[in-house]
């Protein structure tokens, strides 16, 4: 009964591969995110969604797509991979959107070789 | 632009010692202050959650206080135990339905 479930937990693939990241909360909250989080350990948003449309989209290359088929379901998809990509994914959920506290699933390791 | 800044970086003090963490962020407009705790190849933990109208949350051994005017905030924790090692990062939400996370403080608490 995770509240924000995140699959696959860990992620190898060659450079020009696409990928998905799957995430699901069963907490009822209307806003989900995506994180990333750097080799440095920096979290920096990446996109947010409310109730399945998008709210925040922060500078990132269009290779990387959310698609939010309802309010539970918040997965990302990664085109043309690169090396740089190389990060810990983290989705999030919350009731409004930042008003209140913030849940994380427990993260993607993306490895691109 | 929003920046968050944590110090000290790492942190690592004998079991039973009182600790102070602390966080500075560069603009006041915020409507409130959160602490997480990071867990190593875990997700993030939402510890306390300060609204820009309070001065300080309480939950267990930690206590977090809120200057918004000067921009600071710092997580107190009593009474330290191993189990409390891990990184606590400060966020602060300013709107627009994003949080503006700080580095994080390692702190590593020894038996």
């Amino acid at each position: 009964d995770t509240a924000v479930s995140q699959t696959p937990k860990y992620l190898v693939t060659q450079m020009g591969n696409d990928k998905s990241i799957k995430c699901e909360q069963n907490l009822g909250h209307d806003t989900m995110y995506w994180y990333k989080q750097d080799s440095k350990k920096f979290l920096k948003i990446m996109f947010s969604y409310n109730n399945k449309e998008l709210i925040i989209n922060e500078t990132v290359p269009n290779r990387f797509s959310p698609k939010s088929p309802d309010k539970a379901h918040l997965n990302l998809h990664i085109n043309s991979l690169e090396l740089g990509d190389s990060a810990v994914y983290f989705c999030a959920s919350s009731p409004t959107g930042g008003y209140e506290k913030l849940f994380f699933g427990s993260g993607t390791q993306l490895s691109v070789l | 632009k929003q920046e968050v800044t944590q110090i000290p970086a790492a942190l690592s003090v004998p079991e039973g010692e009182n600790l102070v963490l602390n966080c500075s962020f560069t603009d006041s407009a915020i409507y409130n202050l959160q602490w997480f705790r990071q867990d190593p190849g875990k997700g993030l933990t939402s510890l306390l959650l300060i609204q820009s109208s309070q001065r300080e949350q309480t939950s267990g051994r930690l206590n977090a206080s809120l200057d918004k005017s000067s921009g600071r905030s710092t997580l107190y924790i009593a009474a330290s135990q191993p189990g409390d090692s891990a990184t606590y990062l400060c966020a602060v939400f300013s709107g627009y339905s994003t949080l503006t996370f700080g580095k994080g403080t390692m702190l590593l608490v020894s038996p």
